[in-house]
């Protein structure tokens, strides 16, 4: 298996544009996560999914930041407009499990940086 | 806030050592995590102990969990240069909006 797959790797943009992060994550898993990463912040959900669904979104930090997963095999994280203080690592999770508790694996992450 | 949090925020050893990492958290939990990142890699998940459990062993790592303390620790022995990482452990709560919380991480360095 090829494992939690996002895309892209590096994105770098300027303030005030969209930013559209990836996510494929593992054939079979029934859970999926989002999270970001910040020196100052340590790692954070931000939501996830389970079949499909928005099971919790509290951890998103405002509206301009949406997520979707229109199928099992494919999610988005949206960021419009984009600030500098977005900048981060995100990372795209999945879990076999239905639920947040179970072992999660990582993708390898998208760094962005917003100027 | 922060769930579980790992002590001592750094550790730096000699290859061939032991390496023992803690994690304290605060709630009843359902289970307990721990995760490897190597600097600019996705987390990678080491072993899970769930609450009725005590001691765990993979390959040369063992974990132990004492709810009483609320704590955990992670031992990886005869440490290698390549166990050069980021360790974080993960509390599952046992009720309420139950996902898992990340803690501030270890960053572990052998030295070779």
């Amino acid at each position: 298996d090829a494992g939690v797959i996002q895309s892209p790797r590096h994105e770098v943009t300027e303030m005030g544009q969209e930013v559209t992060l990836r996510c494929k994550p593992i054939s079979g898993h029934n859970s999926l996560f989002w999270y970001r990463q910040t020196m100052m912040r340590g790692l954070e959900l931000l939501i996830y999914f389970n079949n499909n669904v928005p099971i919790d979104d509290s951890g998103m930090p405002e509206d301009r930041f949406s997520a979707k997963m229109p199928n099992a095999s494919f999610s988005t994280l949206k960021i419009q407009p984009s600030e500098p203080r977005d900048s981060a690592v995100y990372f795209c999770a999945s879990s076999l499990m239905v639920g947040a508790t179970d072992t999660q694996y990582f993708g390898p992450g998208t760094r962005l940086t917003v100027l | 806030s922060q769930q579980g949090e790992e002590d001592p925020q750094a550790l730096s050893i000699q290859e061939g050592e032991n390496a023992t990492m803690n994690c304290s958290y605060k709630t009843s939990i359902n289970n307990l995590q721990w995760y490897r990142q190597n600097s600019g890699r996705g987390l990678v998940h080491l072993i899970l102990i769930r609450s009725n459990e005590r001691e765990k062993h993979s390959g040369r790592l063992r974990v132990t969990l004492d709810t009483s303390k609320k704590s955990s620790s992670l031992l990886i022995t005869a440490s290698r240069a390549a166990d050069t990482a980021s360790y974080f452990c993960a509390t599952a709560p046992n009720f309420g909006n139950e996902k898992l919380t990340f803690g501030t991480g270890t960053r572990l360095t052998i030295i070779p």
